[in-house]
């Protein structure tokens, strides 16, 4: 059964630290893109960055560059988010996603969605 | 940035109504669109990738159109399963944003 599984969430201070995981099975996972996303209590969704393949790239959303690394470790199966500097709005329940290319347009193009995803890790902020 | 907006924020129906949820790109992505529903205390489930393609195992019932700047989600008969909350999402340019959501609710 292909899953994804994310722990390390909690409660913390402002300006505190934070390493949340996500394990991965079922599927060769060293060669998805992966991502986060995050979502604030009664929000909608916000994307948070991804990470290639090989972890060579990686992109985030504005509100966390220089705050957030996503990281992978394809020998485990694992994917990790470092959150320093964290603030009161990062406070939300953290998804991991696996993102799959698919072919449209009779393969000419390939578009990315998050086909599989996890069941989230809350993360609180404050004091 | 790209921005994603979608309506309405909330939308009431029947059993049986036939739905449409909009939504807009600041700029053009072409067809690089996704759909995503999302019950309460679940994680989003996709439904619909490329704009229109419908994923393997999603009811026929939804569909999806648009290129461009605009889109559209569209339930043909609004079954008890789907009252849910939907969202789009733009794969064209990272960062991958997503729309603040349709609300489906049962009228």
């Amino acid at each position: 059964e292909v899953q994804l599984v994310e722990s390390g969430g909690g409660l913390v201070q402002p300006g505190g630290s934070l390493r949340l995981s996500c394990a991965a099975s079922g599927f060769t996972f060293s060669t998805y893109w992966m991502s986060w996303v995050r979502q604030a209590p009664g929000k909608g969704l916000e994307w948070v960055a991804n990470i290639k393949q090989d972890g060579s790239e990686k992109y985030y959303v504005d509100s966390v560059r220089g705050r957030f690394t996503v990281s992978r470790d394809n020998a485990k199966n694992s994917l990790f988010l470092q959150m320093n500097g964290l603030r009161a709005e990062d406070t939300a329940i953290y998804y991991c996603a696996r993102s799959f290319g698919y072919c449209i347009n009779g393969c000419y193009s390939v578009v990315f969605a998050l086909d599989v995803w996890g069941q989230g890790t809350t993360v609180t902020v404050s004091s | 940035d790209i921005q994603m907006t979608q309506s309405p924020s909330s939308l009431s129906a029947s059993v049986g109504d036939r739905v449409t949820f909009a939504c807009r790109a600041s700029h053009s992505i072409s067809t690089y669109l996704n759909w995503y529903q999302q019950k309460p205390g679940k994680a989003p489930k996709l439904l619909i990738y490329g704009a229109s393609s419908l994923l393997s195992g999603v009811p026929s019932r939804f569909s999806g159109s648009g290129s461009g700047t605009d889109f559209t989600l569209t339930i043909s008969s609004v079954q008890p399963e789907d009252f849910a909350s939907y969202y789009c999402q733009q794969s064209h340019t990272t960062p991958r944003t997503f729309g603040q959501g349709t609300r489906l609710e049962i009228k």
